[in-house]
């Protein structure tokens, strides 16, 4: 049971690049949410999804694309990066009816 | 924008005293969650709060979900030094179970 796991942990892209950011879980968790990290801003919710085809907006959706094709998985795609959106990204996945949100080790993403 | 007020914003201490931070927020939330998470790690979940006026135990922390379902606040006792990380306040939304919401978090440093 590896719980959420998160690929790659480093990325450095230039300004322009597209790029998927991986998240699967082995614990057969229905909801599955992305969020970024950055300096004082506590946690910010990107998009989530309530159970496969199932993905709705978080607080800050701007410049990023979700699909959940399957319960496990659940991709980030950054369509053309940019500076702003260097941060830490985090993973995390949660049972219907459990207590709360288990998270990935995080991808840390530079754009320059 | 963000919709979870967390205060303080950081805290140094001395080991052994007792620490407590709070969260408010301007919505009704039908969970309050605490995290805590260490350098380069992901945020591990402390306590869970399912009603208003709900208290809370977890070993030296104990947590309490406001009878208005608008705040919530983490008391740690006794501090140590492992208690050094970042704490966040998070809400589970009331009309959609799927949005966890936190707060800015408080940083915590303990002077052995």
């Amino acid at each position: 049971n590896a719980g959420v796991t998160q690929t790659p942990k480093f990325q450095v892209l230039k300004t322009g690049q597209s790029m998927t950011l991986q998240c699967a879980q082995d614990m057969n968790h229905e909801y599955m949410s992305w969020y970024r990290q950055d300096p004082g801003m506590g946690l910010r919710l990107i998009h989530y999804s309530v159970g496969a085809g199932i993905t709705d907006q978080g607080e800050v959706p701007n410049g990023y694309n979700v699909s959940r094709s399957t319960t496990e998985d659940f991709p980030l795609r950054l369509l053309s990066a940019a500076p702003s959106q260097t941060s830490v990204y985090f993973c995390a996945s949660r049972p219907d009816r459990g207590r709360g949100y288990t998270f990935g080790s995080g991808t840390r993403l530079t754009v320059v | 924008g963000q919709q979870l007020n967390q205060s303080p914003q950081s805290m140094f201490i001395q080991e052994g005293e007792d620490v407590s931070m709070n969260c408010t927020s301007s919505s009704i939330f039908n969970t309050w969650l605490w995290y805590k998470q260490d350098p380069g790690e992901g945020p591990v979940l402390l306590i869970a709060l399912y009603k208003a006026g709900e208290l809370t135990s977890n070993g030296r922390l104990t947590a309490q979900f406001g009878i208005t379902r608008k705040d919530s606040f983490l008391n740690i006792s006794a501090s140590i030094p492992s208690d050094v990380g970042i704490y966040f306040c998070a809400g589970l939304w009331s009309g959609n179970t799927g949005k966890l919401i936190f707060g800015q978090g408080t940083t915590l440093q303990v002077k052995p």
